[in-house]
């Protein structure tokens, strides 16, 4: 069973104060790992897919890693406006209609106090 | 403009009556999927469609039905609601079951 941890649960930042979230996962084969944004009350923004070990993207402030084990958000300098809960999720290698199933973690609720 | 909607928004219900909540996308996209979320579970998969007429059970089906007898729409189904299906429910699309998911508004539904 696909399995993913997402750590700290919350997190609470001042305003400029780099940091990192972690994503561990445990799949039979990973085919890609997903980064979402969620503001309260509203649904899961896309951030960023991570396909294979070593993979790397960056958008803004926010940059992904991905290893065979793990990926971490890192959020450099972050903002106000970054406060958000973070949301990884996995998509595994498998047969038949199982390899369409996206698995998600629980989340990290970011807050960053100016 | 491009968007994943959903209706109704906000629903209060009893116990056993029948409820749907629609879905539609307007980017022609072939994967649609229904989560529900809950607190300290996260987002949890209840079905998806790979394309028209072709779905598949997620992580928590029971209790819930679905249908994709077009391609942009994809309603949520409870048969007879029950109170452990309080939850906020979203819809999403993808132009493949591989890429990024667009998220709906979600659905906060209350059975009593």
């Amino acid at each position: 069973e696909d399995q993913v941890t997402q750590s700290p649960e919350a997190l609470r930042l001042q305003e400029g104060e780099s940091s990192s979230l972690n994503c561990s996962y445990t799949v039979s084969g990973l085919r890609g790992l997903f980064w979402y944004r969620q503001d309260p009350g509203k649904g899961p923004e896309f951030l960023f897919t991570l396909y294979s070990a070593g993979e790397e993207k960056e958008k803004e402030r926010l940059k992904a890693t991905l290893t065979k084990k793990e990926s971490f958000l890192h959020i450099t300098a972050p903002k106000p406006e970054d406060s958000a809960t973070y949301l990884c999720a996995v998509q595994a290698l498998g047969s038949g209609g199982s390899n369409y199933k996206l698995t998600f973690g629980k989340g990290t609720l970011l807050t960053v106090n100016p | 403009e491009a968007q994943v909607t959903q209706n109704p928004r906000y629903l209060i219900t009893v116990t056993g009556k029948k409820l749907t909540v629609t879905c539609s996308q307007n980017m022609n996209h072939e994967y649609m999927s229904w989560y529900r979320q809950d607190p300290g579970l996260g987002l949890r998969q209840i079905y998806y469609s790979m394309n028209v007429e072709v779905t598949d059970k997620g992580d928590v089906p029971e209790g819930y039905k679905v249908s994709r007898k077009e391609k942009r729409n994809f309603p949520l189904i409870l048969e007879s609601p029950s109170p452990n299906q309080t939850s906020l429910y979203f819809c999403a699309s993808s132009p493949t079951p591989y890429s990024e998911q667009f998220f709906g508004p979600g659905t906060r539904l209350t059975v009593l």
